[in-house]
């Protein structure tokens, strides 16, 4: 069935290192969608790609869909300990509005 | 707006009793997901509603699991028979029926089968 995988699970990094989680697809993604979540709190909207290799930025964080749209980036420049939380992506194809989401990457910030 | 709001915030069960979360999702938003989530896990699917239709249910979700949504509005899930292995959060999102709508999360219901 459909699957996202993500990879790493865990990341932790020094304060102001940069941060990259990746996210992979068997099949083709017609979009894919990125949420965190803080600790103890629940998935928050990030953004949405659509297109063949899109990239779009906020702030800090940059995310990217592959050209073959099977695959996708979330990357944090000069991380902040307000960055801690998991970080997940999930298919957007089904024509539900139905999410499938990876397992997510949790990342831990040492000031 | 408030957002989407989800009761209780936790629950405490044993073993076989049957336990009821509610959920009131964005009062715009005509589609109504459950989903479940374990410690390091993302979350998963397990049903969808769109208004008052039940239109998806995951091959996860056993018959012990019912939800409605009678109005259109606000919906429940229903667990009978609860088991250890049903302990979890359980989440409530609502998005518009547009493809590819964003979710919107509630701060879910944990549950504890003891």
């Amino acid at each position: 069935g459909q699957q996202v995988m993500q990879i790493p699970q865990y990341q932790h990094v020094q304060e102001g290192e940069d941060f990259t989680t990746y996210c992979n697809s068997s099949t083709t993604l017609s979009n894919i969608q990125w949420y965190k979540q803080r600790p103890g709190g629940h998935p928050v909207f990030l953004i949405q790609l659509v297109k063949s290799g899109e990239v779009k930025k906020q702030k800090r964080l940059t995310f990217q869909f592959g050209e073959a749209k099977k695959n996708s980036s979330l990357h944090i420049t000069a991380t902040q300990t307000t960055d801690v939380g998991t970080y997940f992506c999930a298919d957007g194809s089904g024509n539900t509005g139905k999410l499938i989401f990876g397992q997510g990457t949790t990342l831990q910030v040492k000031p | 707006d408030t957002g989407v709001s989800q009761n209780p915030r936790h629950k405490i069960t044993k073993r076989g009793q049957n336990v009821t979360f509610r959920c009131d999702p964005i009062s715009e938003h005509n589609r109504l997901y459950w989903y479940r989530q374990t410690l390091g896990q993302g979350p998963e699917f397990l049903t969808y509603f769109q208004n008052e239709a039940q239109l998806e249910k995951s091959r996860l979700l056993s018959d012990r699991f019912s939800a409605e949504r009678p109005k259109g509005s606000f919906s429940t899930l229903e667990i009978q028979r609860t088991e250890q292995g049903d302990s979890a959060m359980y989440l409530c999102a609502s998005s518009f029926s547009i493809q590819s709508s964003p979710l919107h999360f509630g701060n879910g219901t944990r549950l504890t089968v003891t």
